[in-house]
């Protein structure tokens, strides 16, 4: 397969707990993005990478989420100390010089 | 403040109907119009977009009718069929660095498609 790959695809959480999410690109793909999707909403950017650079940042990453791009390979969004309101699909894309996004089935994150 | 606004929020159609799916943006900044389909339990997955130079492209049943000057765009899907029964997405991007190509995407909240047989 040689889409988006994230895992794990879901993880269910107690709150105040620590969670990490991977995102693996289309391997020539060096530009990758998070997103994320609460229930009957459209998903919302959260951070852009280009290579391992972190060039871009939503209002909505606050200081509990951390984002890394080592090598400009894979990616990883770490959640610190989660929130209920934490509860949503977390949404990774990749794309080429096109801009043409293309997603990966999300990380389902559930905070009790 | 939502930049796309999408509707309906939700549609049914009869097998073999039209759907029609409509958008309206704000930000004349935006150049680059994609669509995005999801199935339950999936990510979204690009089905057609445009950008403002062209008022309407087509790829097989689906067709994007754009109109700038009243910033809107619509979907067509044409002889709508069951398995088309699914979200869908309108999104707008904006290249924010010359030559790097951000495209951060805007969505609309989305459209429930349920076509019946």
């Amino acid at each position: 397969d040689t889409g988006v790959s994230q895992n794990p695809r879901h993880k269910i959480t107690k709150r105040g707990q620590n969670v990490t999410f991977r995102c693996d690109p289309i391997s020539e793909h060096n530009r990758l993005y998070w997103y994320r999707q609460t229930l009957g909403q459209g998903p919302e950017f959260l951070t852009y990478f280009q290579n391992e650079a972190q060039l871009e940042k939503s209002r909505l990453l606050s200081d509990r989420f951390s984002a890394e791009r080592p090598k400009g390979s894979f990616s990883t969004l770490e959640i610190q100390r989660t929130e209920q309101g934490d509860s949503a699909m977390y949404l990774c894309a990749s794309s080429s010089g096109t801009g043409i996004q293309y997603f990966g089935a999300g990380t389902r994150l559930s905070v009790l | 403040q939502q930049q796309v606004k999408q509707s309906p929020q939700s549609l049914i159609v009869q097998k073999g109907g039209i759907s029609i799916i409509n958008c309206a943006y704000e930000n004349t900044a935006f150049d680059y119009f994609p669509w995005y389909q999801q199935f339950p339990g999936k990510g979204p997955a690009l089905l057609i977009a445009i950008r403002p130079d062209v008022s309407e492209k087509k790829e097989g049943r689906f067709t994007i009718s754009f109109n700038k000057s009243a910033k809107q765009f619509s979907l067509h899907i044409m002889d709508s069929q069951p398995g088309d029964s699914a979200t869908y997405f309108c999104a707008a991007s904006i290249p924010r660095y010359s030559g790097a190509g951000s495209y951060q995407l805007t969505f609309g909240k989305g459209t429930k498609l349920s076509v019946i047989p």
